[in-house]
């Protein structure tokens, strides 16, 4: 399976963008890059998918290098819900019953 | 979205007992399953996978005689813990992908306690 490196915690202050990097350099052209993010004591939570394109939601943006290997999740305005552990994982799309394998993702800290 | 939900959401047992955690999809066809053991502190680490009407494929190092897993339906998976013990005590959670795939949607969670 194709790793993702994220860095291991981040801050932010409420009310303003934050920007989550992600690199995954053994992508494959059959990958789509997922985020799920995880609040404390619950499972996790789906953000949002992608394959070369720019996404948006309404949870978030995703912004995919051209060469696709690496992408930024982005919150455009935090609030302390969006406090959690964010992932970034590669599935292949091919197959419904493709794993998801988390990484150790990043933990989001947002400060009031 | 869809929503996949979990019973118990909290069991405590004692030792040499077993314990069984429902997943359920309740407003789709799930054909595939998985469940997933999360330690505090760590991320979630994949036990196995779980397809309606076959038998589950399980990760490398977990054992299959003490994780008993039935997927007798397309909206229901379980999850047996045989004889579990304290090493077991941990945050099980289950997710489920309907055949369209595109996401695959979480449980709540069940954390077990072991004595």
């Amino acid at each position: 399976d194709a790793k993702t490196t994220q860095p291991n915690s981040m801050e932010s202050n409420e009310e303003e963008p934050v920007h989550l990097p992600c690199n995954h350099s053994t992508i494959s052209g059959t990958d789509y890059i997922h985020w799920y993010r995880q609040l404390p004591s619950q499972g996790p939570e789906y953000v949002i998918h992608g394959l070369t394109s720019n996404v948006n939601n309404r949870m978030a943006s995703l912004a995919i290098a051209e060469d696709r290997k690496s992408s930024t999740l982005i919150l455009h305005r935090a609030t302390l819900r969006d406090a959690a552990v964010y992932y970034c994982i590669l599935r292949d799309g091919y197959s419904s019953a493709s794993k998801i394998i988390f990484g150790s993702g990043t933990r989001l800290s947002i400060r009031p | 979205g869809a929503v996949v939900s979990q019973h118990p959401s909290r069991v405590i047992c004692k030792s040499g007992t077993s314990v069984k955690i429902e997943c359920r999809s309740l407003d789709f066809q799930a054909t595939t399953m998985f469940w997933y053991r999360q330690f505090p502190k760590q991320s979630l680490m994949l036990m196995a996978t779980s397809n309606e009407g076959s038998k589950a494929t399980y990760e490398q190092g977990v054992e299959k005689d003490k994780f008993l897993i039935n997927h007798a339906s397309l909206t229901l998976s379980t999850l047996t813990v045989t004889s579990a013990h304290p090493e077991d005590s941990s945050f099980y959670i289950c997710s489920a992908s309907s055949h369209l795939g595109d996401e695959q949607f979480f449980g709540p969670g069940t954390r077990l306690t072991v004595l």
